[in-house]
């Protein structure tokens, strides 16, 4: 079965640093998600991602973040200026239309010093 | 919008042992209903959905739930736990629409099952 595959599974990061998360979607699939889970809370939305657009973000997904499509294959997760409190799981999640549910991918799990 | 409310954080249950993790919506629309379950450091996997049909899913693994629309619950269920279902689950939801719509989630129910 096709899967979202998420790199790298660990990243280590300064304060104030950019870092980028990379994520592959399901090849066919149109829509593409964010979620972060910070440790021991709830999954929440970030972002999603249609036709090269931003279709709909959270409160969450201020200025310091934005996401891109730079190829036909990769949906990456930018954080411009890494703050402390950004440390958490992020989870990439692509989607295909009407009742296709989402698929996760297994998350980067980003760790700011 | 909606919002999921998943009461029990943490369940026990000694293995082979019943057990059900219980899931309540609220939503404006009408809405996709799924269970994910992550398994210790690991992502998110798909364990069941409810998208429209007969109310009672079932999974490979035994786990199955019931979408009870007058009650606004998803409760999941298994007859007989195993060591390897220890984990945690999150109930979620999913507006209908044709297009992108973001999942909400519950915070989740950790399952520890006791030998």
């Amino acid at each position: 079965e096709p899967e979202v595959t998420q790199t790298p599974s660990h990243q280590v990061t300064q304060m104030g640093q950019e870092v980028i998360l990379r994520c592959v979607p399901i090849s066919n699939h149109l829509y593409f998600y964010w979620y972060r889970q910070i440790l021991g809370q709830k999954v929440e939305f970030l972002v999603s991602f249609y036709n090269n657009e931003i279709s709909e973000k959270s409160e969450i997904f201020d200025d310091q973040f934005s996401v891109e499509r730079p190829d036909g294959s990769n949906f990456t997760l930018k954080i411009r200026s890494t703050k402390l409190e950004d440390s958490a799981m992020y989870f990439c999640a692509s989607g295909g239309t009407g009742k296709q549910p989402q698929h996760f991918g297994d998350g980067t799990r980003l760790s700011i010093l | 919008a909606q919002s999921v409310t998943q009461l029990d954080s943490q369940v026990p249950v000694f293995e082979e042992a019943p057990v059900e993790l219980r899931c309540n919506y609220s939503s404006s629309v009408s809405v996709y209903l799924f269970w994910y379950v992550q398994y210790p450091n690991q992502g998110l996997q798909l364990l069941l959905k409810y998208l429209s049909g007969s109310t009672l899913v079932e999974s490979i693994n035994g786990f199955e739930a019931e979408f009870n629309k007058s009650q606004t619950s998803f409760h999941l269920r298994k007859p007989s736990v195993h060591i390897s279902d220890t984990a945690e689950y999150f109930c979620a939801v999913r507006a209908h629409s044709g297009g992108y719509q973001k999942v909400t989630f519950g915070t989740g129910t950790k399952l520890q099952v006791i030998p």
